[in-house]
């Protein structure tokens, strides 16, 4: 089945603690992102990366890192997390084909900083 | 900077009732533009996209788009809204170099 995965769903952590949040898929896709979504805000882009080893700052990056080493995989790394990112976070993938190609998004993770 | 304006923030409406959800962008070349369903508890689906070609533009569930390139806009429509329609609807702009950006959302509230 072709889908996005996203680990974990829920994490409580407290302020400082390095954490990492996966995302694959499984659709050979080149283009992979990160979303936030806040209420009232909706979403907006962290990080994005056209293909293995190119990635590019979003909207709102700041706090973030992100690394694509594989095609499938395309990690979020908070080094030292703050409350303001309590968030629930989306990965997203698509085929880049230059055109209006159809973004499938994970099931998302509700992060909260304490 | 692109950026998406959705206008209304919460819609109700009766079962039947016909629905237009406004969007507007800002961005000066070419883009690409989607509208996104998120059903309660779920992630966000493709309820249709635009690219080229015909400005009207049909997706899934009966809803359609029409893409006004003078006005800057893409209002997703539907005659006749289901109860389960009840979700929140994202439109979203794709510029040249490849980010995108988002609206902040409309809840639609059907009411049964």
């Amino acid at each position: 089945e072709a889908q996005v995965t996203q680990n974990p769903r829920y994490l409580i952590t407290v302020t400082g603690k390095k954490l990492t949040v996966t995302c694959s898929q499984n659709m050979n896709h080149e283009y992979m992102s990160w979303y936030r979504q806040d209420p009232g805000l909706g979403l907006r882009q962290i990080y994005y990366s056209m293909n293995v080893e190119v990635t590019d700052k979003g909207d709102v990056p700041e706090g973030y890192k992100v690394s694509r080493k594989e095609k499938r995989n395309f990690p979020l790394i908070l080094e030292s997390p703050s409350p303001n990112q309590t968030s629930l976070y989306f990965c997203a993938s698509s085929s880049y084909l230059g055109g209006a190609d159809t973004q499938y998004f994970g099931p998302g993770t509700r992060l909260t900083v304490l | 900077a692109q950026s998406v304006s959705q206008h209304n923030h919460h819609v109700i409406l009766s079962e039947a009732a016909s629905l237009e959800l406004g969007c507007n962008y800002s961005y000066g070349g070419t883009v690409n533009l989607f509208w996104y369903v998120q059903y309660p508890g779920q992630h966000l689906q493709l309820l249709l996209k635009y690219f080229s070609g015909d400005p009207l533009v049909k997706g899934i569930k009966g809803f359609e788009a029409e893409f006004i390139k003078s006005k800057f806009s893409f209002n997703l429509r539907k005659p006749s809204v289901q109860w389960s329609d009840t979700a929140e609807y994202f439109c979203a702009v794709k510029g040249n170099n490849n980010d995108m950006r988002f609206g902040a959302g409309t809840r639609l509230t059907v009411k049964p």
